[in-house]
């Protein structure tokens, strides 16, 4: 079935570094998301982008951070400049539509590691 | 806003029984409700997902119950199996006009043989 790939699987960064996490969503999906999940515990919204624009973000969402997807290739989350708490696994998702009735599809994640 | 609790965190069954995980939300207006799967190391798989107008839904072994009365939304595997186990998550979403899904905190289930 149709899948979510997530590049990389582990990315490891010294603290102030930039981090650039890359998402390749279903061809057909419009809506992109990240998550977060720190270790042990839920997954947490940060961002939903449609049509070129963040439409939602949450408090976690920092002035650090930005999405983007350039000419329809890999949907991006920047982190710049990092620090020891965005040490967590980001999980990229995508939907075809923003309706209720569609669930979005998630990667496997990428386990990023501040040091 | 809203606030979904989930238990239990941990649960054990033998195979063949059967085993429930249970989401309690706050917000009267949710109108997407959502189960998924978590294998060690593996991103979320979708196992089932209803809208409020839906009280029941079976598919495969799993059944979701949606109790709007009670802001109560269950799992039941039925015949659980050791490759059931699994952290399960539920996950809502608010009224229609946010695409933020909020999930619970998860259940490690173990199926023992």
């Amino acid at each position: 079935g149709p899948k979510v790939l997530q590049i990389p699987s582990h990315q490891i960064i010294d603290m102030g570094q930039m981090v650039t996490l890359n998402c390749d969503p279903v061809s057909n999906h419009l809506y992109f998301y990240w998550y977060k999940q720190i270790l042990g515990q839920q997954m947490e919204f940060l961002v939903n982008f449609y049509n070129g624009k963040v439409m939602e973000k949450s408090k976690l969402f920092k002035d650090q951070f930005s999405v983007e997807r350039p000419d329809g290739s890999y949907f991006t989350l920047k982190i710049q400049p990092t620090a020891l708490e965005d040490s967590a696994v980001y999980f990229c998702a995508s939907s075809r539509t923003g309706a209720d009735n569609q669930a979005p599809l998630f990667g496997e994640g990428t386990r990023l590691s501040v040091l | 806003g809203e606030q979904v609790e989930q238990r239990p965190p941990h649960l054990s069954v033998r195979e063949g029984d059967s085993a429930i995980i249970i989401c309690t939300y706050t917000d009267s207006a949710t109108a997407y409700f959502s189960w998924y799967k978590q294998e060690a190391g593996a991103g979320l798989q979708l196992l089932m997902s209803v809208l409020s107008n839906v009280d029941r839904k079976e598919e495969q072994g799993l059944t979701v119950l949606l109790n709007k009365k009670d802001k109560r939304l269950s799992l039941n595997l039925t015949a659980a199996h050791p490759g059931d186990s699994a952290v399960y998550f539920c996950a809502v979403r608010a009224s229609s006009g946010s695409w933020q899904l909020i999930f619970g905190s998860g259940t490690q289930l173990t199926v023992m043989p």
